[in-house]
């Protein structure tokens, strides 16, 4: 049974680019969050989907958006790269209002 | 912004000690859970306590709550090395209603030396 799943791993930007990263919820999971973690920080809430909705927000910018698929899998995506960007963004999935979350191994984005 | 607090902000053991870890937070909530983190890496999460419940074991793992102090504390009973790593609580906010998000603490880092 796989996991949470985050793709790329690793990413560079340039400030001003603008950037998508994926994620698959654990098999039979239909509620995706993501979460950004500064380095030394613990993760905060961006925003999570469920049926395919923006169900709940975090105090992100309207640069940052997502998507959510037929199938569950999410995106994120963040415009207008800023250096404060830089952070490892994590895939939580859950089912409905089921509070336990798994997590993916997340995707580094480094902006320069 | 971060709900809850973690202390110490670092902790250093040898194998085979006791360690502690101490969580507290802010508002009501429904439920605390406590995740751990490897070098930077995705959170596996450990357990998690409902705000009826006082304590719970899992394994080497003790977790309490205190509803009235807002605080939590995680036993590691028995380290190794291998328990090495980064340990949040997260809180699930009393005021979702009809679905949940965590809330997350900065962390404690612990250093199990063999």
């Amino acid at each position: 049974d796989a996991g949470v799943t985050q793709s790329p791993t690793h990413l560079i930007k340039t400030r001003g680019q603008q950037v998508t990263l994926r994620c698959s919820p654990k098999s039979g999971h239909d509620t995706v969050s993501w979460y950004q973690q500064a380095l030394g920080q613990g993760p905060q809430f961006i925003f999570q989907y469920y049926e395919e909705e923006e169900r709940q927000r975090g105090n992100f910018p309207d640069r940052f958006s997502g998507h959510q698929f037929p199938n569950y899998s999410s995106e994120l995506n963040v415009n207008a790269l800023l250096l404060g960007d830089s952070a490892l963004y994590l895939c939580a999935s859950s089912l409905g209002t089921e509070t336990e979350a798994f997590f993916g191994q997340g995707t580094r984005l480094t902006v320069v | 912004s971060q709900q809850g607090e973690e202390d110490p902000q670092a902790l250093s053991i040898q194998e085979g000690e006791n360690a502690t870890m101490n969580c507290s937070y802010k508002t009501s909530i429904n439920n605390l859970q406590w995740y751990r983190q490897n070098s930077g890496r995705g959170l596996v999460h450990l357990i998690l306590i409902r705000s009826n419940e006082r304590e719970k074991h899992s394994g080497r793992l003790r977790v309490t709550l205190d509803t009235s102090k807002k605080s939590s504390s995680l036993l590691i009973t028995a380290s190794r090395a291998a328990d090495t790593a980064s340990y949040f609580c997260a809180t699930d906010d009393a005021r979702n209603s009809g679905y949940s998000t965590l809330t997350f603490g900065k962390g404690t880092m612990l250093l199990v030396s063999p």
